[in-house]
């Protein structure tokens, strides 16, 4: 079955600093990579999603992302993180039983330092 | 309308209650999905509708929870007889047509539920 492993439960970074945070998939095919964001009270906001092509993506608030199919991750970057980025992210990817249905992962939960 | 809105974002319940929780889903909004959240997890897949088709409901629970779309809009969630394990955030999220895989899912803040 289709999983989605984000390693890292918590992880700090001081204002300023770069991100990547780290997601693994398992899955048969090429796969439907997602990374959405949630901020206390909020729903789960699409920071960006790969399909196919080029491998490294573009996505809102300065977030990158790059499929690496020989190591099944999709890591979520940031060069320079605001502390409004401070908020649970989680990855996820298209199951393969359906066209919809979304595998989440655990989630990485990140807190920024002043 | 804006966004995807639900109602309550709180509720709480004695156990054995029935509750019922809606999602108004982004206005010409063909396909529907409801995920249970729970704490200090991901949210997983509970049920998909295609207007008011449910195409898919193999992520419920047990046969306590119950949903529909009568019209092809709003949605809502009924879960019967409630149990301390439903206790989650249940999220609604919305998305444009068919449900097809590169399809952006548009999430609803969720309505956290306590079951006492």
């Amino acid at each position: 079955a289709q999983s989605v492993t984000q390693p890292d439960i918590h992880i700090t970074v001081s204002e300023g600093a770069s991100l990547e945070l780290r997601c693994n998939y398992s899955y048969g095919a090429t796969p439907y990579l997602f990374w959405y964001v949630q901020s206390p009270g909020q729903g789960l906001q699409l920071l960006l999603k790969y399909f196919s092509g080029d491998t490294l993506v573009q996505g809102i608030k300065g977030f990158e992302a790059e499929f690496k199919r020989s190591q099944s991750s999709f890591n979520l970057r940031k060069p320079s993180v605001h502390w409004s980025d401070a908020a649970e992210y989680f990855c996820a990817v298209v199951g393969m039983d359906s066209s919809y249905k979304l595998i989440f992962g655990s989630g990485t939960r990140l807190l920024v330092r002043p | 309308g804006a966004g995807v809105s639900q109602s309550p974002r709180y509720k709480v319940a004695k156990r054995g209650q029935d509750v019922a929780l809606r999602c108004d889903p982004i206005s010409g909004h063909v396909s529907l999905f409801w995920y249970q959240q729970a704490l200090g997890q991901g949210p997983e897949f509970l049920t998909y509708f295609q207007n008011e088709a449910q195409l898919d409901k193999s992520g419920l629970p047990s046969d306590r929870f119950f949903a529909e779309r009568p019209e092809g809009s709003v949605s809502t969630l009924k879960i019967q007889r409630t149990q301390q394990e439903d206790s989650a955030v249940y999220l609604c999220a919305s998305s444009l047509s068919g449900g097809a895989e590169w399809e952006t899912q548009y999430f609803g803040p969720g309505t956290r539920l306590l079951v006492l």
